[in-house]
């Protein structure tokens, strides 16, 4: 089945304690990306990879890390989370290596919460 | 720089009544248009999208949106609500404005059915 895996679904962590959220797609796709869901805010886009080993900001990046070694995989890294970190996060991926002309396929996403 | 905006964050109709959910963009011209739908607990999934072509655009379990560029709006409707379609709904909006290739979501509308 296509589709993104995320994991964990849930996480609860401390103040300073670095984390990582893995993302991995089975369909080949060259575009990945990372959006916090905030109430109110809607989706805001982290850092998105037009392909491997070329990644970029994107509105909120400060706070974040990723990397692209595979294809497949985009995972997203919290060296040091804050409070305000605490979010719904949401990995994606598509087809085009642009992301912005072409259907996105989300994950189920990631609740982040920071005490 | 483009912009959406959903009017009404949250709407609640009668299951078999008419479902009219708003959207306005700003963006350069062409626009690529999307609407995506958010179950509980689940990622975003693509309801339909516009590029170019036909204006009326039939997306799927009876969805459809209307491009109407000189109101520059992408409602969705659909004719009969029914239960299952509760769900968080997002209209995006992306373009070449100026080699600024980007996606940009709007902030959601929450779509209750009432028994």
């Amino acid at each position: 089945e296509a589709q993104v895996t995320q994991n964990p679904r849930y996480l609860i962590t401390v103040t300073g304690k670095k984390l990582t959220v893995t993302c991995s797609q089975n369909m080949n796709h060259e575009y990945m990306s990372w959006y916090r869901q905030d109430p109110g805010l809607g989706l805001r886009q982290i850092y998105y990879s037009m392909n491997v080993e070329v990644t970029d900001k994107g509105d909120v990046p400060e706070g974040y890390k990723v990397s692209r070694k595979e294809k497949r995989n985009f995972p997203l890294i919290l060296e040091s989370p804050s409070p305000n970190q605490t979010s719904l996060y949401f990995c994606a991926s598509s087809p085009g290596n642009r992301g912005w002309n072409s259907p996105l396929h989300f994950g189920n996403g990631t609740r982040l919460t920071v005490t | 720089a483009q912009s959406v905006t959903q009017l009404g964050s949250h709407v609640s109709v009668s299951e078999g009544a008419l479902v009219l959910l708003r959207c306005n963009y700003s963006s350069s011209v062409p626009p690529y248009l999307f609407w995506y739908v958010q179950y509980p607990n689940q990622g975003l999934q693509l309801l339909l999208k516009y590029t170019t072509g036909a204006t009326l655009v039939k997306g799927i379990n009876g969805f459809e949106a209307e491009f109407k560029k000189s109101e520059t709006s992408f409602h969705l409707t659909k004719p009969s609500a029914h239960m299952s379609d509760a769900a968080e709904y997002f209209c995006a909006v992306s373009g070449d404005n100026f080699g600024n290739e980007k996606l940009t979501f709007g902030t959601g509308t929450r779509l209750t059915i009432i028994p």
